[in-house]
């Protein structure tokens, strides 16, 4: 079974530039995360999908983040403008829903890493 | 209080030790304990979750959990140099698909 699917790797920018990532999560998994990752830090929840539909989104920076999940499958993460504090890791997580049972671990994709310069 | 709190480390073991890694956490309607693993550079990989006090072994790794307490630990058995990496705690709330992640512990296994 193929894992979370992200691009690009690697993305280097100019500040006030804009830029992209997208995600292509795990087949049958409803559930959509965006996560940044700062150095020493852990993960840290941007926005959170059920299919389609964005169900929290409190930790979005919406005056410059963008993201939406068309169809219920891929995602894209846009900034713009990119602000030199945007550099990180950012990752996409995708879970499966579970009827029942309080677990439901989540599979992360390799990240893209972003240097705003 | 973060929500998650973890010493960052490093924590330094030999060869062969057991591995201690301590997680507490701030929201008593936590209901699920995930430990990752994360090598430098790449992302994290789920090694164990526990939602029930108690122990909860997998191998060379046991999730210990105590709610009273609102504790949760990983016990790494027979550390190896390839156990070297970060470990990150991640908390779900009742209720929610939202994980909390503390800043993780580097734990280093001395050849």
């Amino acid at each position: 079974e193929a894992g979370v699917v992200q691009s690009p790797r690697y993305k280097i920018i100019e500040k006030k530039q804009p830029v992209a990532f997208w995600c292509n999560p795990i087949s049958g998994h409803n559930t959509l995360y965006w996560y940044r990752q700062n150095l020493g830090q852990g993960p840290e929840l941007l926005i959170r999908y059920e299919n389609e539909e964005a169900v929290d989104d409190s930790q979005l920076p919406k005056d410059r983040f963008s993201a939406e999940r068309l169809k219920g499958v891929d995602s894209t993460l846009k900034i713009q403008p990119a602000e030199l504090g945007d550099s990180a890791v950012y990752l996409c997580a995708s879970s499966p829903r579970r009827q029942s049972g309080p677990d439901n671990e989540q599979f992360f994709g390799p990240g893209t890493r972003l240097t705003v310069l | 209080q973060k929500e998650v709190e973890q010493n960052s480390g490093p924590l330094s073991v030999p060869e062969g030790a057991i591995a201690s890694l301590n997680c507490t956490y701030s929201d008593r309607g936590s209901q699920s304990f995930f430990w990752y693993r994360q090598y430098s550079g790449k992302s994290p990989e789920l090694i164990m979750f526990i939602y029930s006090n108690g122990d909860k072994e997998d191998g060379r790794f046991t999730a210990q959990l105590n709610k009273a307490s609102q504790y949760v630990s990983l016990l790494i058995r027979d550390s190896q140099p390839s156990d070297s990496a970060t470990y990150l705690c991640a908390v779900k709330t009742s209720g929610t698909y939202k994980y909390i992640f503390g800043t993780g512990t580097r734990l280093k296994v001395l050849a």
